[in-house]
């Protein structure tokens, strides 16, 4: 089973400040089944970010991600208020299975 | 615009059987590019993928919950089914259901809004 460790587990930043999220799998995963979604308080998770560092339809530019093998990272170049929130990384196998991290909350400081 | 919903008893009493409905609209489950899965969210908790079924009918479960878990689909009904045998308090979540992509990407792109179980005598 491949599990996903995420960091931090809270991120305190201002608006506009550059947000750098880590999510690290415990074996190599194909970049093309590496996502990133974001959740808000009492909502579904939304899909950001595909195949390692596609952006979803309607997902502003300042989101991006990048990694390959077992390191990626969410990268938020200028956090706007709605950006706060609480970022998971997921992973498919050919299992097959899929699984995430524990999530990183990003909150206003 | 495809839109899932969730649908099924908010409290159910220990030891027995969580039954839960997912409903699609706007498009077909029939789909062969696409899985239909279910994750559950504990209060204060991140996310667990329960398990997926392709509109075929095959199965593929969290192996952790494996044993209690069964996922059914009726492509008549443009419907697909959770049932998790034996419950617990550690049960108690939002049930999401969730559209996944499987095919050269995998991801989850359309997800129902969630349905809170609560586990209760």
């Amino acid at each position: 089973e491949i599990v996903l460790t995420q960091s931090p587990g809270t991120l305190s930043l201002s608006p506009g400040e550059r947000a750098t999220l880590s999510c690290r799998a415990s074996q190599s995963v194909s970049s093309s089944y590496l996502a990133w979604y974001q959740q808000k308080p009492g909502q579904a998770p939304r899909l950001l970010i595909y195949g390692a560092s596609s952006r979803a339809t309607g997902i502003p530019d300042r989101f991006s991600g990048s990694g390959s093998g077992t390191d990626f990272t969410l990268t938020i170049s200028r956090l706007e208020p709605e950006d706060f929130a609480v970022y998971y990384c997921q992973q498919y196998d050919s299992s097959p299975r899929w699984t995430f991290g524990q999530g990183t909350k990003v909150e206003i400081k | 615009q495809l839109q899932l919903q969730e649908s099924g008893p908010g409290l159910v009493k220990p030891s027995e059987t969580l039954s839960l409905t997912c409903t699609v609209s706007g498009g077909s489950i029939s789909s062969s590019s696409y899985y239909w899965g279910w994750i559950r969210q504990p209060p204060g908790k991140g996310l667990e993928w329960i398990g997926s079924i392709y509109y075929s009918g095959s199965t593929y479960y969290n192996p952790s919950l494996k044993s209690r878990v069964t996922i059914s689909v009726d492509t008549s009904k443009n419907q697909f089914s959770l049932k998790l045998s034996s419950v617990t308090a550690a049960d108690m979540a939002v049930y999401y259901c969730a559209r996944t992509l499987s095919h050269y990407y995998s991801y989850m792109d359309v997800w129902g809004k969630g349905t809170t179980v609560t586990v209760s005598s």
